[in-house]
């Protein structure tokens, strides 16, 4: 079945330190990868996605993550947090030829940050 | 900057009423969705529509209907609502098949049916 992992429910860290978010993704065919943020009362942003070529893409905000076939993996890391990065983060993948309708979430990361 | 309106940010409805939810997109996007969110289940595609008056069930279409008569306007409809449907209702739309996938999402509409 096709699925979406992310493991860590909520991840507290300090303000500077690096992040990792973890996810680990299901999928029968070659998937397009997706992260997205949340804010308190907004709706999901965009940070980044992956289609193809280099492994490590970088995204907005200061983000990247690495695509892992081997390890089924797409984590999100950010080498410095900062406060305004207290969100919600959703791991997404998808079909290739980016047929929306297929998108599966996961159930997201809940970001907080401590001065 | 592209914009994906809900008009309803906040709603309290009873069990039983008809619920409109109203989504609007500035983009002329062919594809729009709505999306349901809970807590530990993530985002959950209701129904989507690929063009004016086409429209698909998604994962959890029970107990809704969606219609789509203007390419920029996509709006769900729970004909009775009820408890189990008070929740977060997120819409969002996307380019023709040429575009990478990208979903611009409206601020959500927050539901709670009594």
């Amino acid at each position: 079945a096709q699925s979406v992992t992310q493991p860590d429910i909520h991840i507290t860290v300090s303000e500077g330190a690096s992040l990792e978010l973890r996810c680990n993704y299901s999928y029968g065919a070659t998937p397009y990868l997706f992260w997205y943020v949340q804010s308190p009362g907004q709706g999901l942003q965009l940070l980044l996605k992956y289609f193809s070529g280099d492994t490590l893409v970088q995204g907005i905000k200061g983000f990247e993550a690495e695509f892992k076939r081997s390890q089924s993996s797409f984590n999100l890391r950010k080498p410095s947090v900062h406060w305004s990065d207290a969100a919600e983060y959703f791991c997404a993948v998808g079909p290739y030829g980016g047929a929306t309708n297929k998108l599966i979430f996961g159930t997201g990361t809940l970001l907080a940050v401590q001065p | 900057d592209v914009k994906v309106t809900q008009s309803s940010r906040y709603l309290v409805k009873r069990t039983g009423e008809k619920v409109f939810l109203e989504c609007v997109q500035d983009m002329d996007h062919e594809n729009m969705f709505w999306y349901r969110q809970d807590p530990g289940l993530g985002l959950r595609l209701i129904y989507f529509s690929y063009d004016v008056k086409m429209k698909e069930k998604g994962d959890i279409p029970e107990g809704y209907s969606v219609s789509r008569e203007k390419k920029e306007r996509f709006s769900l409809i729970l004909e009775s609502a009820s408890t189990n449907q008070t929740s977060m209702y997120l819409c969002a739309s996307r380019g023709g098949f040429a575009n990478t996938g990208e979903l611009f999402f409206g601020e959500g509409s927050r539901l709670t049916v009594l």
